[in-house]
Formats: C-alpha cells, structure tokens, sequence
C-alpha cells in the first residue's frame, strides 16, 4: 500500500542551527512533492513544490531535494529561528490518477532560542 | 484579497445531530477540496470539486456525509447524521484550474472543528 512517512518525533533543535526534515514514500510514482507548514489551530500554508525531475529547490532559508531514487525528501531550514516553530507537511501528488496531493502526518519542529 | 474561509470555526453537537460545514474558496479558483484530520492521524483527503461538479469523491467515508458546490462558488459539506468517528478538523482547500491537472499549491482554510459528543 501507498505510505508517506515522516517522523512522528517531535525534532528540537537550538536558534541558528540548520533543521533537517525527512519525507519518506513507498509505492508511489510521484509527480511533484511539496511542503507545508502547520501551525496550531491553523490550516497549512504552501512553501515549497519540487518536481520529480527536480533535484533541488531553494527559496530564501528553504531547501528541499527530492531523490526518486531513495523515495526520499529533506527539507532543510537554516539559520533556523523559534518563530519556525511549527508542523511541517509533506504531500505527495502521483502522476496518472487524479493528481490529489496526499500528505504525511508531518514533523513538529521545536526551535530553542 | 480574502484567503479559503471556513464556517463555523467550531461545532459542537450530539451524536445524531445534522451539521453543516461551509467553505468560501479564494474568488476565480475552479478547484475545491475538502480534507479531514481525525486526531492524531494525518490529514485525509475526502473530496474535490471542479466548479460545481464532483470531480473525486473517492474519500467520502460513507454516504452521512454530503457535499455540494452551487454554482462554482462557496461548498457546503453536510453531515447527518453525526457519529462520534466523525470528530476532526474539517480543512477545505482551494487552486486556480490550470487546464489540466494541479500543478501547485493548494490554499487552505483555518479549518473547521467538529466535537460529536
């Protein structure tokens, strides 16, 4: 069956510090992947689509990178700042179908000042 | 201009009970969804509206459950009658067509909470 996993641990780091986010997948023939951010009683906002013929993508303190290969997608957030605290999605649209993204549970980020 | 908004903010009814659900895309968009987030799990896509027509409702959990979109705009998603397992954050989602498929991001909505007691 098709899975979207990240980690359900809550992943703490300290102000300043590079954040490491990780989207695994299995079964799927991904078109594109993209990244969300969660905030409490809040619905998610975009930040991020990367394609499958994409390596990379950047935007201001952003990186994602998607290996089709590992079925695997990182998200990094540098220079990290308590106000990243939050939940971070990742959701999977899969070429052929319906093209409705499909989303992990997501990662809590805990940024220490 | 107005982001996805979503009505009530939080509802509150016995099991048994109708509820309705609302939700005002951002203007022009073709694209609807509405998704739910049970406590706990991820969110779950229910259903999606191209204008006024279902386009993918494979996610509706049973036929409690209704959704319409009148007219290509604001959608409503009726629940009667209400079971405990119905108890979540309604999320509706909302992009512009793109002639084909979506190829970007989806807007989402503050979301709706739903307590059935």
């Amino acid at each position: 069956s098709q899975k979207i996993e990240q980690n359900s641990e809550a992943l703490n780091i300290q102000e300043g510090k590079t954040a490491t986010l990780t989207c695994n997948y299995t079964n799927y023939s991904p078109a594109y992947l993209q990244w969300y951010r969660q905030d409490p009683g809040r619905g998610p906002v975009f930040l991020l689509l990367i394609r499958e013929n994409e390596k990379e993508k950047r935007k201001e303190r952003l990186k994602v990178t998607f290996d089709t290969t590992l079925k695997q997608s990182l998200f990094h957030i540098t220079a990290s700042q308590p106000a990243d605290s939050a939940t971070y999605l990742c959701a999977l649209t899969s070429s052929g179908g319906s093209y409705i993204p499909t989303f992990g549970r997501g990662t809590s980020l805990i940024v220490h000042p | 201009e107005a982001g996805v908004t979503q009505f009530p903010s939080h509802s509150v009814i016995e099991k048994g009970q109708t509820v309705t659900l609302r939700c005002d895309p951002i203007s022009g968009h073709d694209n609807l969804y509405w998704y739910r987030r049970v406590m706990g799990k991820e969110i779950k896509f229910l259903l999606h509206f191209v204008k006024e027509s279902k386009q993918d409702e494979s996610g509706m959990p049973n036929n409690r459950f209704l959704a319409e979109r009148t007219g290509g705009t604001y959608s409503t998603l009726k629940v009667q009658p209400a079971e405990l397992e119905d108890s979540g954050v309604y999320f509706c989602a909302s992009s512009p067509w793109t002639g084909g498929w979506n190829t970007g991001e989806l807007f989402f909505g503050e979301g709706s909470r739903l307590t059935v007691l």
